[in-house]
C-alpha cells in the first residue's frame, strides 16, 4: 500500500526552466509533507516543509503548493540550476513533525546546461 | 562536527553471513531510523527507536534486527533470513518532538551480498 504517490518517476528540464514535482496522499490524517533532496551516494537532506494551515510556502528557488481538498501537495523549483540535478523525495506524517515520515518513491532530476 | 556516521561506506559479505552495520549520532535526538533504499522504491522504514533500550518495526523489518542500548548509537543488524539484502541504507535522528522539522541522515552504507 503506497501512501504517498510521488511523480513524474524522472524529469529533464532545461536551465532556467521550472521543475515541477507532484504527490497525493489519502490518509486524511496527515499534517506535516516535507521534501527532501538526495545527490547521489548520499544521505536526503531537507529543503523545504509545509503543515496544512498553509498552501503555499516559498524558500528562495523552491515553493511548496498544498491542496487540501484535493489531497495534493508539489515542489516547484524557478530558475532550475544543473546544480539542483539529484533525486527528490516528497513524505508525510500524521506526527505533526518528522516522526515516523512515509516516503515517495522520488524523482530524478536533471537539468541540462 | 554534529551528525551521523555511518560505518562502512561500502560492505560485501557473502550469502548466508549475518552482517551488522553501524549508526551513531552525535545531536542528542532522542529518535534513531533505518530505512532501506532500492532504486525506484524511495525510502522504506525497516525499524525506529524513540528511546533507549526500545525500537519498533517498521515497514520491511522481517530479516533484519536491531538494538538501541546508548542514545547515541543504533545499530542494524541484516541477518541471513533476509531474503534480498542488497541495497542501500540509510541511518536518520531527529528529536522525538511535535514541532521537529527535519530527519537528518547519515551518508548511508550500501551492502552488497554475493
Amino acid at each position: 500500500q503506497q501512501q504517498v504517490k510521488q511523480s513524474p518517476q524522472s524529469l529533464i528540464v532545461q536551465k532556467g526552466g521550472i521543475s515541477i514535482i507532484n504527490c497525493a496522499y489519502e490518509n486524511t490524517a496527515f499534517d506535516y509533507f516535507p521534501w527532501y533532496q538526495q545527490f547521489p551516494g548520499k544521505g536526503p537532506a531537507l529543503l523545504i516543509a509545509i503543515r496544512p494551515d498553509v498552501s503555499e510556502k516559498k524558500e528562495g528557488r523552491f515553493t511548496i503548493s498544498f491542496n487540501k481538498s484535493a489531497k495534493q501537495f508539489s515542489l516547484h523549483i524557478m530558475d532550475s540550476q544543473p546544480g539542483d540535478s539529484a533525486t527528490y523525495f516528497c513524505a508525510a506524517s500524521d506526527q505533526g513533525g518528522s516522526e515516523k515520515l512515509v516516503f515517495g518513491k522520488g524523482t530524478k532530476l536533471t537539468v541540462n546546461p | 562536527d554534529g551528525g551521523i556516521t555511518q560505518s562502512p561506506k561500502y560492505l560485501f559479505r557473502k550469502e548466508g553471513q549475518n552482517v551488522t552495520l553501524s549508526c551513531e549520532q552525535n545531536l542528542n535526538h532522542d529518535a534513531m531510523y533505518w530505512y532501506r533504499q532500492d532504486p525506484g522504491q524511495g525510502l522504506r522504514l525497516i525499524y525506529y527507536s524513540q528511546i533507549v533500550n526500545d525500537f519498533q518495526k517498521g515497514d520491511i523489518a522481517e530479516g533484519y534486527s536491531v538494538s538501541r542500548e546508548k542514545k547515541e548509537s543504533f545499530p542494524l543488524t541484516v541477518t541471513s533470513a533476509q531474503k534480498n539484502p542488497t541495497a542501500f541504507y540509510l541511518c536518520a535522528s531527529s528529536p522525538w518532538d511535535r514541532a521537529t522539522d527535519e530527519q537528518f541522515f547519515g551518508p548511508g552504507t550500501r551492502l552488497t551480498v554475493l
